[in-house]
């Protein structure tokens, strides 16, 4: 079964628009973490944000932001002001049973293009 | 502060070919995890390596292996090269027990078996 499940493919945004990335995740294990990456064309992944399970505040980093609902088991990634920069793909990734499982679990990802 | 290193950036192999991808971490880190990104996908974990052993192995073949370096720095090696090889290999690193063990990528070595 998909850990990680990005429904959007590919999402266009005005520049100095906010943009809500959706990430929903599936695990049965109470300690896991969630983190977003962004990939532009170059092909390095870069960190942007991470929130664990047991966090009870929504992380943000700047212009990052994430939504987290742990019932609803969804960690969205809000971007906001958007730039001509922010356009790249974008990764949701998990690491489950933190003191036993190091891999990330990502998902297929969702391009975003920011128009001028 | 150097951040994670991987060379070469680029590489042509053919099949049957045997191929050795190297990384060094972030400055600080001590522990190296390998990915491969296939066109259009999201990144699979091949292993993670850190006090030169191989602490955890995804669903990679044997074919698959690697080696890390008391500098930290790592090798992935691949023996017998597939066309479905081909892809771009990430390698992460991290410092155990720190920061939520945060993987941080290098740019990648995008490898092409012909």
């Amino acid at each position: 079964a998909q850990k990680i499940t990005q429904t959007q493919p590919g999402m266009f945004v005005q520049e100095k628009e906010a943009v809500t990335l959706d990430c929903t995740y599936d695990t049965s294990d109470p300690s896991y973490g969630l983190f977003w990456y962004k990939q532009p064309s170059s092909g390095e992944m870069i960190f942007l944000i991470y929130q664990g399970s047991y966090d009870q505040q929504n992380a943000t980093e700047g212009r990052y932001s994430l939504n987290f609902q742990k019932a609803r088991k969804s960690a969205n990634l809000v971007i906001s002001a958007s730039q001509l920069g922010d356009s790249a793909m974008y990764f949701c990734a998990m690491r489950e049973g933190v003191w036993n499982d190091y891999k990330l679990s990502f998902g297929a990802g969702t391009t975003v293009t920011v128009r001028a | 502060d150097a951040g994670v290193t991987q060379s070469p950036t680029h590489l042509i192999k053919t099949r049957g070919q045997q191929v050795t991808l190297r990384c060094s971490p972030k400055s600080g880190h001590d522990t190296v995890s390998w990915y491969q990104q296939a066109l259009g996908q999201g990144p699979q974990f091949i292993f993670q390596y850190y006090e030169e052993e191989e602490r955890q192995r995804g669903n990679f073949p044997d074919r698959f292996s690697g080696h890390q370096f008391p500098n930290y720095s790592s090798e992935l090696n691949v023996n017998a090269l597939l066309l479905g090889d081909s892809a771009l290999y990430l390698c992460a690193s991290s410092l155990v027990g720190h920061n939520s063990e945060t993987q941080y990528f290098g740019p990648g070595t995008r490898l092409l078996v012909l």
